[in-house]
């Protein structure tokens, strides 16, 4: 059983077009996140999620949009594609938010 | 802002050959220090938390410490199985967000 799940696992893109990943966790845990990996492997935190509330919001272009439709999904929607975008985004789960955080495998994204 | 610096970036080291991994941090007041594991192609692993100054946790091969300034992820007997990337993050004052190093890469030589 896949505790924290994403899809797509690869996703290749033009430059210019949108695009959506989707995070589930079936933890029953309250706190979601987003996360960055760039190619050097530095792990950067995008969003958190608290109930369905955003509760972390770091400097992210506002291309990205980030939507919770319930405790257990956390997507992410990313407009007008850039070169830059290229990374691994992680989604990630805690119980509350000082407790240990459990990462879904990731979603490697190219953008051609 | 807060700070996290790992050493070394990559260590390579027999199989049996112990060692230590550091994570030295700057932040305004400590509320959790973690330890993660990442392999290739795969979300980081929660190994450990941290606290306070002066606690240990331990599983199987790994023993990780912490002081006020730095914390050890010490690797005793390692085995191939153990290479992997290890990741340490904090998470400090009212702040929810983890901030993580760039890891140190190690490689247990069979």
């Amino acid at each position: 059983d896949t505790a924290v799940s994403q899809t797509p696992k690869y996703l290749v893109t033009q430059m210019g077009n949108d695009k959506s990943i989707k995070c589930e966790q079936n933890l029953g845990h309250d706190t979601m996140y987003w996360y960055k990996q760039d190619s050097k492997k530095f792990l950067k935190i995008m969003f958190s999620y608290n109930n369905k509330e955003l509760i972390i919001n770091e400097t992210v272009p506002n291309r990205f949009s980030p939507k919770s439709p319930d405790k257990a999904h956390l997507n992410l929607h990313i407009n007008s594609l850039e070169l830059g975008d290229s990374a691994v985004y992680f989604c990630a789960s805690s119980q509350q938010v000082n407790q240990p955080q459990h990462f879904g495998d990731g979603t490697r994204l190219s953008i051609l | 802002e807060d700070q996290v610096t790992q050493s070394p970036e990559a260590l390579r080291l027999q199989e049996g050959e112990s060692s230590s991994l550091n994570c030295s941090y700057t932040v305004s007041g400590l509320r959790g220090l973690f330890w993660y594991r990442q392999d290739p192609g795969k979300g980081p692993e929660f190994l450990f938390t941290l606290y306070s100054a002066g606690e240990e946790k331990e599983k199987e091969r790994l023993k990780a410490t912490l002081t006020k300034k730095e914390s050890f992820l010490h690797i005793t007997a390692p085995k191939p199985e153990d290479s992997a990337t290890y990741l340490c993050a904090v998470q400090a004052g009212g702040n929810e967000k983890l901030t993580f190093g760039t890891g140190t890469r190690l490689t247990i030589i069979p």
